[in-house]
């Protein structure tokens, strides 16, 4: 069935290093990848989308990556910053419902 | 803040209980998609409302129903709890049968004992 996953349940930076949050994807037909962070408490929120047509797309500090090679999306946050400790999830959008994966907790370390 | 609001923030029943859960959605949208997000784990998709009629359901038994009223608000019915419905319940709010941005809401903490 669909599944969306992630390789590493945490992830441990010093501030102002850059992080890589990874994801795999299971259904090559995917063609539209969401980003979302999650602080406690909160829902989800949105932070950058991808579509299957594009292999890179850049935002404020962030930059999602997608090989469809090997079914692979990553989000990069660039000079990570304590306010970025979070869960992060990627989703694959089908059918107007979002498939989550299990999430990364990112911490930042001062 | 994204203008959707859920209530109540926390809940705690039994087993073998009802539930109603509840989700005002951001303004001008008119669709409602309803998500279990169990402890450590990512939302898991239960049904969504598109112009009050559900418009797609996820793999939830049959005692998990919904209802979205002229407004757009929605609301989460869960009957004959079961301890592993214990979860952060989050709805979404879209427009276009959720084809367009989904704003999540703060979520309903619901604790079955």
């Amino acid at each position: 069935g669909e599944s969306v996953g992630l390789h590493l349940p945490t992830l441990s930076v010093q501030e102002g290093d850059n992080s890589i949050i990874n994801c795999a994807y299971s259904n090559s037909a995917s063609d539209y990848f969401i980003w979302y962070k999650q602080e406690s408490g909160k829902g989800p929120q949105f932070i950058i989308d991808i579509r299957s047509n594009m292999d890179k797309r850049q935002g404020q500090r962030v930059t999602v990556l997608l090989n469809k090679t090997v079914k692979h999306l990553s989000l990069q946050i660039a000079a990570t910053q304590p306010g970025d400790s979070a869960v992060y999830f990627c989703a694959e959008k089908g059918g107007g419902k979002l498939i989550f994966g299990q999430g990364t907790e990112l911490s930042v370390k001062p | 803040e994204t203008g959707v609001t859920q209530s109540p923030t926390h809940l705690i029943k039994t087993r073998g209980q009802q539930v109603t859960l509840r989700c005002s959605s951001q303004s001008g949208h008119n669709t409602v998609s309803w998500y279990q997000q169990a402890l450590g784990q990512g939302p898991q998709f239960i049904f969504q409302y598109y112009r009050e009629e559900e418009n797609g359901r996820g793999n939830f038994p049959p005692r998990f129903s919904g209802l979205q009223f002229p407004n757009y608000s929605s609301e989460l019915n869960v009957n004959a709890l079961e301890l592993d419905d214990s979860a952060l319940y989050l709805c979404a709010s879209s427009s276009d049968g959720g084809y367009n941005e989904q704003f999540f809401g703060p979520g309903t903490r619901l604790t079955v004992l």
